[in-house]
């Protein structure tokens, strides 16, 4: 059975860094095809993929972000850790990490999706 | 970047009712879209990936057509614990986007 559980502070001050763990059991990151990304929703809004590292230590970040963010994996640990820069009010939300798998391959390709997710953990950024 | 849209942004229906929900990308994705379920306060559930395949242990009333750009989620006959906001989710390239969502609620 595959879960992951996200943690790190609920409240944290404008202009301070993020520091967010994932720590999941049931898999491993070090299996070909499996990743795990982080995805976040402010409250009340849409959902926003923010980024996802692969067994191979491929890293992929959104790009509106992608100054801010860095995500690395402890294989050793079971865990993905996120950290965000400079964090604004306006990245008020909960944040979730999701695991990413190959869930079905045709002829030509490989179709992969977040299918366990862990619970989510609010953040609020506030003085 | 490829942008995602849903529509509608919410329907009202009734227990039994068949429910269509639309989801756009601004440039082909082929088959490369996810559906997920949201219920509030819950982390989304996936339902369909690869445009058209289902979950393991979704209700086969959910269901997910489309290829390219144009998708659809349909729920065959709605049962109440669909009420829930729904999202799609494109992984044909990077970034990764959600649509909007749409939610389901009771008429």
């Amino acid at each position: 059975q595959i879960t992951l559980k996200e943690s790190g502070p609920t409240l944290v001050k404008p202009t301070q860094t993020l520091t967010l763990t994932c720590t999941f059991s049931g898999f491993s990151l070090s299996t070909s095809g499996v990743g795990v990304g982080w995805i976040r929703q402010p409250p009340g809004k849409a959902l926003e993929w923010l980024a996802l590292i692969y067994w191979d230590d491929d890293k992929r970040y959104s790009p509106s972000l992608k100054s801010r963010l860095t995500i690395t994996k402890d294989t050793s640990k079971n865990q993905v850790v996120l950290t965000m820069t400079n964090m604004d009010p306006v990245d008020t939300a909960t944040y979730y990490c999701a695991h990413r798998r190959r869930l079905y391959c045709s002829s030509t390709s490989c179709y992969s999706a977040f299918d366990i997710w862990g619970q989510g953990t609010m953040v609020t950024v506030s003085s | 970047d490829i942008q995602m849209t849903q529509s509608p942004s919410s329907v009202s229906a009734s227990v039994g009712d068949r429910v269509t929900i639309t989801c756009r990308a601004s440039q082909g994705i082929s088959s490369w879209l996810a559906w997920y379920q949201q219920k509030p306060g819950k982390a989304p559930k996936l339902l369909i990936y690869a445009a058209s395949s289902l979950q393991s242990g979704v209700p086969s009333r959910f269901s997910g057509s489309g290829s390219g750009t144009d998708f659809t989620l349909t729920i065959s006959s709605l049962q109440p614990e669909d009420f829930a906001t729904y999202y799609c989710q494109q992984a044909n390239s990077f970034p990764f986007a959600f649509g909007p969502g749409t939610k389901v609620d009771i008429k």
